[in-house]
């Protein structure tokens, strides 16, 4: 079945830690998403990528970072400098990268948490 | 700048009420309506849409009629189940190619049997 994994469901980090959360996603979309859901805020764009080795900042990048040097993956640090990391991070997918036009995707996301 | 306000919730009804989620927005021009749905667990998965105005989407029961004249898109459902326990979001598309979603906050819902 076509889908978006995300890996792993639960992680923690520890003080000073870089962590990498992985999204992959074999619908041979050309865009990805990350995005992150804080209880009673909704969704908030981290990074986007339309098409492979390119991306751009979301709203909130600052201590994030990504790569996108294939297809089907679109992995997420969360560098030491994210002084907040503790939140549910969603990976999505578009086959454009037009989400205004097109349904999004999702993962079954990933729950960040800080020792 | 573009945004989406939503109904704050909690919001528990009983199997069989009608549901009603309020949800407006702002934007310049007239951007693409969405709900989505979180069930426990899980990622998002969209609901239903509308890309102008008097549109009406509509799916599993659910319907939501975009207002430009009050810039809305409630959510409503006149019957329902347990399964309908989630939380929804309402999210607009902003940008001239449609390439972000802003959302709102979400509403949790619970249906008690």
């Amino acid at each position: 079945d076509g889908g978006i994994t995300q890996s792993p469901k639960y992680l923690f980090r520890k003080e000073g830690q870089n962590v990498t959360l992985s999204c992959e996603q074999n619908l041979n979309h050309d865009a990805m998403y990350w995005y992150r859901q804080d209880p009673g805020q909704g969704l908030r764009l981290i990074y986007y990528s339309q098409i492979v080795n390119d991306f751009q900042k979301g709203d909130i990048a600052e201590g994030y970072s990504v790569s996108r040097e294939k297809k089907e993956s679109f992995p997420l640090t969360v560098t030491s400098a994210q002084k907040n990391p503790t939140a549910f991070y969603l990976c999505a997918s578009t086959p454009q990268g037009r989400p205004g036009n097109e349904k999004l995707f999702f993962g079954s996301g990933t729950q960040l948490s800080v020792l | 700048g573009n945004s989406v306000t939503q109904m704050e919730g909690p919001v528990t009804l009983s199997e069989e009420a009608f549901l009603t989620i309020n949800c407006t927005y702002t934007a310049t021009g007239y951007p693409s309506l969405f709900w989505y749905v979180q069930y426990p667990g899980e990622g998002l998965q969209l609901l239903l849409k509308a890309t102008k105005a008097d549109d009406k989407g509509s799916n599993k029961g659910f319907e939501a009629t975009y207002r430009k004249e009050t810039t809305s898109f409630h959510l409503e459902k006149g019957s329902v189940q347990v399964s309908d326990s989630a939380v929804y979001f309402c999210a607009q598309a902003r940008g001239g190619s449609n390439y972000k979603l802003t959302f709102g906050k979400g509403t949790l819902l619970t249906v008690n049997p």
